[in-house]
């Protein structure tokens, strides 16, 4: 089974600093896409960041970059100069190429709380 | 704004009623999914159409079907239903058919139908 787990429900940062979210999936699969999507208060879901799983460099988006472990199976998010804008339910997800043709498996996700 | 648009924002609804909530995805997009996303299943794949043809199902209970039509927008028809399937269902679209997660499978997101069963 294809299983993504976010072990933090909540987590909170003041504004301007660092904070790393973290994500374990489980597939036996070798070929696999990562995501990580933010779920603000408006309900819309934006994708934040894409990783491949063949790729080893960590993919970077502005402030947000990701720490991909493909051995240990981890996929964290790190958000730089957090701003409170990001306040925002952030979801790890994954696709399998092939077969499940593009549905996405997702984590539970993380509230994050950006305060001033 | 993500470009693909959900109706209604909103639908409240009785036990045992029947409803259809409308998906349009972006200009160019083929691939239509759905998902659904309650406080107990957490965010759910329901199924995924392209250019027509369903393509793969999800945890789709057989109260509900979709389709999508030859213009490309989807419907999603929800039936007898049931207090547990008060949630946010949402629409998703991609220019491909999802064989990877490449740019051209990028899946946008509208922004959903809030269905309340009563």
């Amino acid at each position: 089974a294809q299983t993504v787990t976010q072990s933090q429900p909540e987590m909170s940062v003041q504004e301007a600093e660092t904070v790393t979210l973290s994500c374990t999936y489980d597939t036996s699969e070798n070929n696999y896409y990562l995501f990580w999507y933010k779920q603000p208060p408006s309900r819309q879901m934006i994708l934040v960041i894409r990783q491949e799983a063949y790729k080893q460099q960590n993919a970077t988006e502005n402030r947000f970059s990701v720490n991909f472990q493909k051995a240990a199976k981890s996929f964290s998010l790190k958000i730089s100069d957090s701003q409170l804008g990001d306040t925002a339910m952030y979801f790890c997800a994954f696709i399998l190429p092939g077969s499940t043709l593009g549905r996405l498996y997702f984590g539970r996700g993380t509230q994050l709380t950006v305060w001033p | 704004d993500s470009g693909v648009t959900q109706t209604p924002k909103h639908l409240i609804t009785a036990t045992g009623q029947r409803v259809t909530l409308r998906c349009s995805p972006r200009s160019g997009d083929l691939s239509v999914y759905w998902y659904q996303q309650s406080l107990d299943q957490g965010l759910q794949f329901l199924i995924q159409y392209y250019n027509g043809e369903e393509r793969a199902k999800g945890n789709i209970l057989e109260r509900f079907s979709a389709q999508q039509f030859p213009d490309l927008h989807s419907e999603l028809n929800l039936s007898s239903l049931e207090l547990g399937d008060s949630a946010l269902y949402f629409c998703a679209s991609s220019v491909g058919r999802g064989l990877a997660g490449g740019p051209q499978n990028e899946q946008f997101f509208g922004p959903g139908t809030r269905l309340t069963v009563l």
